[in-house]
């Protein structure tokens, strides 16, 4: 079936530093992608997204590419900051009714000072 | 703009005993979805409605029972409490489904004891 796998975490970082989590998925059509962020005690936030292959997601300076030929949807930052501390979540979704998002286990990362 | 709205943000339960989480949202979405997440397990879907009078289970439905009577009202039914409940859910509204934005309520953090 369709599915999402995401790095392992936590994944920790001095602030300025690149950070990268690799996102690969399994899907029978052409899912939209995304990727979705969780600050402490909150709910998931889209923080982008991509609806087909080759098109690039950006917000916040976070950008991910589709790939199609790789199947992978990998989040990157040039330099990461304290505030950019959360759970990072990658999906995909269809443009089919009766469907859902289909999430990763999520990344936890923690950007230190 | 009040968005998805989930109460309580915390529960405790003793195994056996029923309730209700409710969720509310007022962006006028037909699809609302209700998630459990857990350590290490991402986000599972519980139930979906596609719209006012439709719903249908999604991956781990067992134990949970919901209904739609309003676009507005998705609420979560845990009939009989078990241990193994004890979770953190999320309820999420989309304009339709998988492949546009979902937008998340702040969770409820729920303990069965």
């Amino acid at each position: 079936g369709d599915s999402v796998t995401q790095m392992e975490g936590p994944v920790t970082l001095s602030e300025e530093a690149f950070l990268t989590i690799n996102c690969t998925y399994t899907a029978t059509g052409y899912p939209s992608l995304f990727w979705y962020v969780q600050y402490p005690g909150e709910g998931l936030q889209l923080l982008l997204k991509a609806t087909k292959a080759d098109d690039k997601g950006s917000n916040k300076g976070f950008e991910a590419t589709y790939r199609k030929e790789t199947t992978s949807f990998h989040l990157e930052k040039g330099s990461v900051q304290v505030s950019d501390s959360a759970v990072y979540f990658c999906a995909l979704g269809f443009n089919q009714a009766g469907t859902a998002l289909i999430f990763g286990k999520g990344t936890t990362l923690s950007v230190s000072s | 703009n009040a968005g998805v709205t989930q109460t309580p943000k915390f529960q405790v339960l003793k195994t056996g005993q029923s309730m209700t989480l409710q969720c509310a949202q007022d962006m006028n979405h037909e699809y609302m979805s209700w998630y459990r997440q857990d350590p290490g397990m991402g986000l599972r879907l519980i139930h979906y409605s596609v719209g006012a009078g439709i719903t249908d289970q999604g991956e781990v439905p067992n134990g949970y029972n919901v209904s739609r009577s309003t676009t507005e009202d998705f609420p979560l039914r845990l009939l009989s409490a078990a241990p193994s409940q004890t979770s953190v859910y999320f309820c999420a509204s989309s304009y339709r489904q998988g492949n546009t934005e979902a937008f998340f309520g702040q969770g409820t953090r729920l303990t069965v004891v």
